[in-house]
C-alpha cells in the first residue's frame, strides 16, 4: 500500500493564480481531510470529506474549495492564490467513526506564493 | 467547540533526560485523545491513542501519556530520551466523531 499520496511536494505561485494539490488514497477510507501546517500554528483543518460526494468545510476553508468524486481522490483547489496561503499541506484519511481521531497523512506540499 | 493547549512551544534536553509534554484540552463530554509525532521534514505520525479504559496508555518507542480527567490533562512521557526523538510533537482531540483538533505543537530538541 502507498498510503496517503501527495503531489505535488513543492510549488511557486504567482498571486492570483489557482492550483489544485492532488491527494489520493489505497486504503479504502471514507474519512479524507486537507490541513494547512504554520509555524507555531499547529494544523489547521481546511476541509473535509466523510464519502464520496460529501464535503464540508473547518476552521480556515476561505479561498480554498475540493471535490470528492471517488473514495481515494480529494483534490484541493487554491483559487487566486494570495501570500497568506503560503503554507504546508497535508491530507490525510482516517476510518470512519470512532477511529475518526487516527489520521494517515500524506507527505505534504510546500506551497509559496509570491 | 474543543480546543487543545500545549503548555511549551520549545524543549531542549540532554539524551537520557526524562520528557514530560503537557498538554490540556477544553470540551466537557467525553473525548479521544492522541499524540502524533513529526520528524524533521517528515509528515505527521501517530505516536498513541486514547479511547477508553486504563488512563496509561503505551505507545511507539518506549512513548506513553496518562490521561487525568479531572485535570483535562494527557501528558506525554518518556523516561530518558534519544537524539532520535528530536521532532515536533503534537496533542490532539476529537469528541465522539467530530473531527480532530490539533494542538500548536512542542519543538523537542534533544542534544547528544
Amino acid at each position: 500500500n502507498a498510503g496517503v499520496t501527495q503531489t505535488p511536494k513543492f510549488r511557486i505561485l504567482k498571486i492570483g493564480q489557482s492550483m489544485t494539490l492532488q491527494c489520493t488514497q489505497d486504503m479504502n477510507h471514507n474519512y479524507m481531510y486537507w490541513y494547512r501546517q504554520d509555524p507555531g500554528m499547529g494544523l489547521k483543518l481546511i476541509y473535509y470529506s466523510v464519502g464520496a460526494g460529501i464535503t464540508d468545510k473547518g476552521e480556515v476553508p476561505n479561498g480554498y474549495n475540493v471535490s470528492r468524486s471517488t473514495t481515494e481522490d480529494f483534490p484541493l483547489r487554491l483559487e487566486l492564490a494570495a501570500p497568506s496561503q503560503t503554507s504546508v499541506y497535508f491530507c490525510a484519511s482516517s476510518y470512519p467513526g470512532g477511529r475518526s481521531g487516527e489520521l494517515f497523512f500524506g507527505e505534504g506540499s510546500r506551497l509559496t506564493v509570491l | 467547540a474543543q480546543s487543545v493547549s500545549q503548555h511549551n512551544h520549545h524543549v531542549i534536553l540532554s539524551e537520557a533526560a526524562s520528557l514530560e509534554l503537557g498538554c490540556n484540552y477544553s470540551y466537557g463530554g467525553t473525548v479521544n485523545l492522541f499524540w502524533y509525532v513529526q520528524y524533521p521534514g517528515q509528515h505527521l505520525q501517530l505516536l498513541l491513542k486514547y479511547f477508553s479504559g486504563d488512563p496509561l496508555v503505551k505507545g511507539i518507542k518506549g512513548f506513553e501519556a496518562e490521561f487525568i480527567k479531572s485535570k483535562f490533562s494527557f501528558n506525554l512521557r518518556k523516561p530518558s530520551v534519544q537524539w532520535s526523538d528530536t521532532a515536533e510533537y503534537f496533542c490532539a482531540v476529537n469528541a465522539g466523531y467530530s473531527t480532530l483538533t490539533f494542538g500548536k505543537g512542542t519543538m523537542l530538541l534533544v542534544s547528544p
